[in-house]
């Protein structure tokens, strides 16, 4: 199983530019979620999704928008990119009462 | 505001040590600990978790303390190696299942000095 896959791992991008960052899973989870992780901030939620065709923003959202069209795929997207948005992006699926799988990030940098 | 609070941010041990990272939480619902370790490069993957109708869950060198009363709970890892180097995140939410938002604390990295 691939598990939990997230393209591209890297991205520079410059202000005012858009993007998508890919989440793809394999493992049937109807739970998706996508995270930040930045210095001494931990991990914190962006937007959640807990089955296709639903999702709710989670703690830090603005700037960012996501859908999900299919129960595998939950794309993130950047509208117009601010260095703010310069982080780590983590996105993790999960089932049931299985714990949270992560994919192994997206390195993106806005200068 | 920060939901979960650990300490501390970074820690050194010698091979063969004690590692201990603590972490405290204020919201009474939480009812699911999870500790998640991170290497560089990867996502973070589960270690070990709790529930509060323990005060100790152990899984081989690794366990966690729990003080329901004090709202904290904290993580120990016997026996240190070079292998545990790698960021350590406590974690809260209430409800086991997939939908709950899980709350992260801002990390531990923890290196094992040979």
């Amino acid at each position: 199983n691939a598990g939990v896959t997230q393209t591209p791992k890297f991205q520079v991008l410059k202000t005012g530019q858009s993007m998508t960052l890919q989440c793809a899973q394999d493992m049937n989870h109807e739970y998706m979620s996508w995270y930040r992780q930045d210095p001494g901030m931990g991990l914190r939620l962006i937007h959640y999704s807990v089955g296709a065709g639903i999702t709710d923003q989670g703690e830090v959202p603005n700037g960012y928008n996501v859908s999900r069209s299919t129960t595998e795929d939950f794309p993130l997207r950047l509208l117009s990119a601010a260095p703010s948005q310069t982080s780590v992006y983590f996105c993790a699926s999960t089932s049931g009462n299985s714990p949270l799988h992560f994919g192994n990030g997206t390195r993106l940098t806005v200068t | 505001q920060q939901q979960v609070k650990q300490s501390p941010q970074s820690l050194i041990v010698q091979k063969g040590g004690i590692s201990i990272i603590n972490c405290a939480y204020e919201n009474t619902a939480f009812d699911y600990f999870p500790w998640y370790q991170q290497f560089p490069g990867k996502g973070p993957a589960l270690l070990i978790a709790i529930r509060p109708d323990v005060s100790e869950k152990k899984e081989g060198r690794f366990t966690i303390s729990f003080n329901k009363s004090a709202k904290q709970f904290s993580l120990h890892i016997m026996d240190s190696q070079p292998g545990d180097s790698a960021t350590y995140f406590c974690a809260a939410s209430s409800g086991y299942s997939s939908a709950s938002k899980i709350i992260f604390g801002s990390g531990t990295r923890l290196s094992i000095r040979p």
